[in-house]
């Protein structure tokens, strides 16, 4: 049971490329979540996905896409990469939406130049 | 809109001391309070969490106290050991404008335990 896994784990970009940010949950959960991380502002929600097939924009959707593949797995895309978006970013998932308790992966670094 | 303030934002013990973290919330319907831990280069774990009908929750050396008339509730690590050296979050839930069930996370308080 390795709970919630993301790919890559560091990755650089030049402002302007495109990536995908990969995750992944084996705990049978319908709600998973994608926040960004930066210095003195704790986690703020870019998308979350209540359930398979719904997804929805949070507090920071901006250059930011998602894609609810299935149940296990919830991708994150940058469209055209800004120095802005260099951050941490981690996945969560919670068994439903008003469940609370959510568990995170171990985040991806992303250094946009 | 609904707003998680969290003090101190360090946090500088002696190993065998208490710790003890504060977060302030704003939205009067909260009703469950995470507390998670972020050890370097990982992910945030949750560590306990008290809901409303509580005003107190413990789990060995980790305590979570909730006082819902001043919204604040407090972590509170007692015989702290240089593994509890991390940055913790505190959170409170929220409803979002659409219905949609949130987190609302504090800012972090990091947390170093010295032999």
């Amino acid at each position: 049971n390795a709970g919630v896994t993301q790919t890559p784990k560091f990755q650089v970009l030049k402002t302007g490329q495109s990536m995908t940010l990969q995750c992944a949950q084996d705990m049978n959960h319908n709600s998973m979540y994608w926040y960004r991380q930066d210095p003195g502002m704790g986690l703020r929600l870019i998308y979350y996905s209540a359930s398979e097939g719904t997804t929805d924009k949070g507090e920071v959707p901006n250059g930011y896409n998602v894609s609810r593949l299935n149940k296990r797995e919830f991708s994150l895309r940058l469209e055209s990469a800004a120095p802005s978006q260099t951050s941490v970013y981690f996945c969560a998932s919670s068994e439903w939406e008003g469940s609370y308790e959510q568990y995170f992966g171990p985040g991806t670094r992303l250094t946009v130049t | 809109g609904e707003n998680v303030e969290q003090h101190p934002s360090t946090l500088s013990v002696q190993e065998g001391d208490s710790a003890v973290i504060k977060c302030t919330y704003s939205d009067s319907a909260s009703n469950y309070f995470p507390w998670y831990k972020q050890e370097l280069g990982k992910g945030p774990q949750l560590i306990i969490d008290i809901r409303s009908n509580v005003g107190e929750k413990k789990d060995q050396r980790i305590a979570v106290t909730l006082n819902k008339t001043a919204k604040h509730f407090s972590l509170h690590i007692t015989e702290t050991q240089p593994e509890d050296s991390a940055v913790y979050f505190c959170a409170a839930n929220g409803v979002e404008d659409g219905g949609y069930n949130k987190l609302i996370f504090g800012a972090g308080t990091r947390l170093a335990v010295h032999p």
